[in-house]
C-alpha cells in the first residue's frame, strides 16, 4: 500500500481527442511524478511537479501538461491524443525531489 | 547522461533455485541506484535502493544487489526463489537533478516448480 491513488483503471480514446488522468497521493506528498510506460517497456519520466510547480521535465512534447493541487491531487492532461500514446500512466509521490518515490496502480490508456 | 541496462529481457527458473538479475549503468556523477518490481496490473514497488554507504544492499522479500562502482554493476539476487516472485524487475537510475527515475526495460522472471 502505497497511499497512492489513480484514476480511471482503464480509458479508451479516439485518436485527436484530449484526455485526463487523476492521481491522488497522501498528505507530506510534495512532489509528483508521471511516467509514461508502453507495452514491453521500462517507464519514461514525463515530469515532476514540487509545489505546485514543475520541477523537471523529460523528452515528451508539449501537448503532455499537467496540475498539482495543494490537496496532494494532481492531473495529467494529453492533448491530440495519437495511437503511440497508448501505454500505462503512472504516478508517483514523494516527500521531496530526490526522495524515494511511491508508486500508483496506474492507469491504461488505449488510443484508437 | 545517465542510462541503465537490464542484460536479460527474460530469466526462467525453477523454485528454489537461486537467481540473478543484471544490471549495468552508466553515470557521470555520483549514483543512487534502484530496484523496483512490477506484478501484474499493478504499479511499481521498490525492492532496494543504494544511496551510500555499504556496497551489499539488503532489500524486501529476501532480495539483495551488490553495487559495484568498478564494473557499474547494481546486480539482483536471491538465494531462494519462489512462485510468487514471478514478476516484471526494472533497474532505475536518479538523474542528476534527483527529479526523475531512468528505468531499464526490465527483465521477466517466471519461477516455475
Amino acid at each position: 500500500e502505497t497511499g497512492v491513488t489513480q484514476s480511471p483503471t482503464h480509458l479508451i480514446k479516439t485518436r485527436g481527442q484530449q484526455v485526463t488522468l487523476r492521481c491522488s497521493s497522501q498528505s507530506g506528498h510534495n512532489t509528483v511524478s508521471w511516467y509514461q510506460q508502453a507495452l514491453g517497456q521500462g517507464p519514461q519520466f514525463i515530469f515532476q511537479y514540487y509545489r505546485e510547480e514543475e520541477n523537471g521535465r523529460g523528452n515528451f512534447p508539449p501537448r503532455f501538461s499537467g496540475l498539482q493541487f495543494p490537496n496532494y491531487s494532481s492531473e495529467l492532461n494529453v492533448n491530440a491524443l495519437e495511437l503511440d500514446d497508448s501505454a500505462l500512466y503512472l504516478c508517483a509521490g514523494g516527500v521531496g525531489p530526490g526522495d524515494e518515490q511511491f508508486f500508483g496502480p496506474g492507469t491504461r490508456l488505449t488510443v484508437l | 547522461a545517465q542510462s541503465v541496462t537490464q542484460l536479460d529481457s527474460q530469466v526462467p527458473v525453477f523454485e528454489e533455485a537461486p537467481v540473478e538479475l543484471r544490471c549495468n549503468y552508466s553515470s557521470s556523477v555520483s549514483v543512487y541506484l534502484f530496484w523496483y518490481v512490477q506484478y501484474p496490473n499493478q504499479g511499481l514497488q521498490l525492492l532496494l535502493k543504494y544511496l551510500s554507504g555499504s556496497t551489499l544492499v539488503k532489500g524486501i522479500n529476501g532480495f539483495e544487489a551488490e553495487f559495484n562502482k568498478s564494473q557499474t554493476s547494481f546486480h539482483l539476487r536471491k538465494p531462494s526463489v519462489h512462485i510468487s516472485d514471478t514478476a516484471e524487475y526494472f533497474c532505475a537510475v536518479a538523474n542528476q537533478a534527483g527529479t526523475a527515475l531512468i528505468f531499464g526495460k526490465g527483465t521477466t522472471l517466471s519461477v516455475s516448480s
